[in-house]
């Protein structure tokens, strides 16, 4: 069964120090997306792309966040200057289609654990 | 009032058992309902997405009711392996895989 892949799957940082995660979407899919879920809370939308630019991005989204789909199979999240509350499971997944249904679900990977000192 | 609200639980049952978890959300807009589950320190994994008119997969029941909001999960004939917690999960359908996530329903299943 087709999968996303996620590198690495811990990272450990320095507070003010940057991350780069990186995420490998279904081979077939056009839309990508990274949510993140800070430990024993819910999951949350981060921000979503296609056709190389963003779609759509939350609040949590801002300025020392960024996304880049570097070549043909990457799809990455950049924190520039990392924060403690960053510390959190960073998922990634992909779409085939844009809008989600029943019959067009978000496959996610396994996640990037950030932990933040 | 948060997106989608669910009972945190913990629901502990023996195998065996009958065991249902609810769901509300706030949006009206909302177009598209699943629950997922999730293993600890796990992805989220698609369980099943939910009809208007109520489907169900196996032992896994869902239903939907627009009018009150609601979304229900059922689980009958409970397993070691459906321990897990149980996201119930929205989309309005205009944004693009935005999804809305529950915070989760925690069951255990004890032998």
């Amino acid at each position: 069964e087709p999968e996303v892949t996620q590198t690495p799957s811990h990272q450990v940082t320095q507070m003010g120090q940057e991350v780069i995660l990186r995420c490998v979407p279904i081979s077939n899919h056009l839309y990508f997306y990274w949510y993140r879920q800070i430990l024993g809370q819910k999951v949350e939308f981060l921000v979503s792309f296609y056709n190389n630019e963003i779609s759509e991005k939350s609040e949590i989204f801002d300025d020392q966040f960024s996304v880049e789909r570097p070549d043909g199979s990457n799809f990455t999240l950049k924190i520039r200057s990392t924060k403690l509350e960053d510390s959190a499971m960073y998922f990634c997944a992909s779409s085939e289609i844009g809008t989600v249904s029943g019959a067009n679900v978000l496959t996610f990977g396994a996640g990037s654990r950030l932990t933040v000192l | 009032r948060k997106e989608v609200e669910q009972d945190p639980g913990p629901f502990n049952v023996p195998e065996g058992a009958t065991v249902a978890f609810n769901c509300t959300y706030s949006n009206s807009a909302s177009q598209s309902f699943f629950w997922y589950r999730q293993d600890c320190r796990k992805e989220p994994k698609l369980l099943m997405s939910v009809y208007s008119s109520g489907n169900e997969d196996g032992r896994f029941t869902a239903q939907l009711n627009r009018a009150s909001q609601y979304i229900s999960l059922l689980i009958r004939d409970s397993k070691l392996s459906d321990s897990a917690t149980y996201l119930c999960v929205v989309n309005r359908g205009s944004t693009l895989g935005r999804l809305y996530f529950g915070r989760g329903t925690q069951l255990t299943v004890w032998p």
